[in-house]
């Protein structure tokens, strides 16, 4: 069965500090990967998404992704984290047959500190 | 950005009874989910809606739940006869096409008693 794991349940890093979301699947083939953040109140907000092609992929607010097909893995990565970017990330994957069929990581708390 | 408006925010609801979850979808954008996130765990894969269909759904969604457009428009999540363990945020979901980004919902909070 498909699965999704985020081994980290709350980070914290500093304004201005680099950050680094891990998460890693479980997936007979390569299935199609998202990450996607949630703000207090909010909806779940697409912040990239892999499909096929360049493995390193850019997003919205200045996030980057690199999928590892041989670690099965898929981290999420800022250079500069902004106190606006405190917030809940998922990562998710899709089957290719059926792309917005997702499965879910248990998601990371990020907090920023000044 | 386009937006799925979902409502109400927040539900509170006795055991037994029917709750409907309403969501305002995307214009021209026809392909419609569920999720959930009870709380403290995952969120969920429920259900996904196009062509007035059911396409595909999860074991979680049984008999107890269903969905429809009933005016064309609002796509809309009944459970019929609510458990506690029902109590989690539900997401509505909509794209324009299957394999294309699906928008979210702010969510509903619904709360069994």
């Amino acid at each position: 069965a498909q699965s999704v794991t985020q081994p980290d349940i709350h980070i914290t890093v500093s304004e201005g500090a680099s950050l680094e979301l891990r998460c890693n699947y479980s997936y007979g083939a390569t299935p199609y990967l998202f990450w996607y953040v949630q703000s207090p109140g909010q909806g779940l907000q697409l912040l990239l998404k892999y499909f096929s092609g360049d493995t390193l992929v850019q997003g919205i607010k200045g996030f980057e992704a690199e999928f590892k097909r041989s670690q099965s893995s898929f981290n999420l990565r800022k250079p500069s984290v902004h106190w606006s970017d405190a917030a809940e990330y998922f990562c998710a994957v899709a089957p290719r047959e059926y792309g917005n069929k997702l499965v879910f990581g248990a998601g990371t708390i990020l907090r920023v500190k000044s | 950005e386009p937006e799925v408006t979902q409502t109400p925010s927040h539900q509170v609801t006795q055991m037994g009874q029917e709750v409907i979850l309403r969501c305002v979808p995307i214009s021209n954008h026809l392909y419609f989910y569920w999720y959930r996130q009870i709380l403290g765990q995952k969120v969920e894969f429920l259900v996904s809606f196009y062509n007035n269909e059911i396409s595909e759904k999860s074991e979680i969604f049984d008999d107890q739940f269903s969905v429809e457009r009933p005016d064309g428009s609002n796509f809309t999540l009944k459970i019929r006869s609510t458990k506690l363990e029902d109590s989690a945020m539900y997401f509505c979901a909509n794209s324009q096409g299957e394999n294309t980004e699906a928008f979210f919902g702010q969510g509903t909070r619904l709360t069994v008693v």
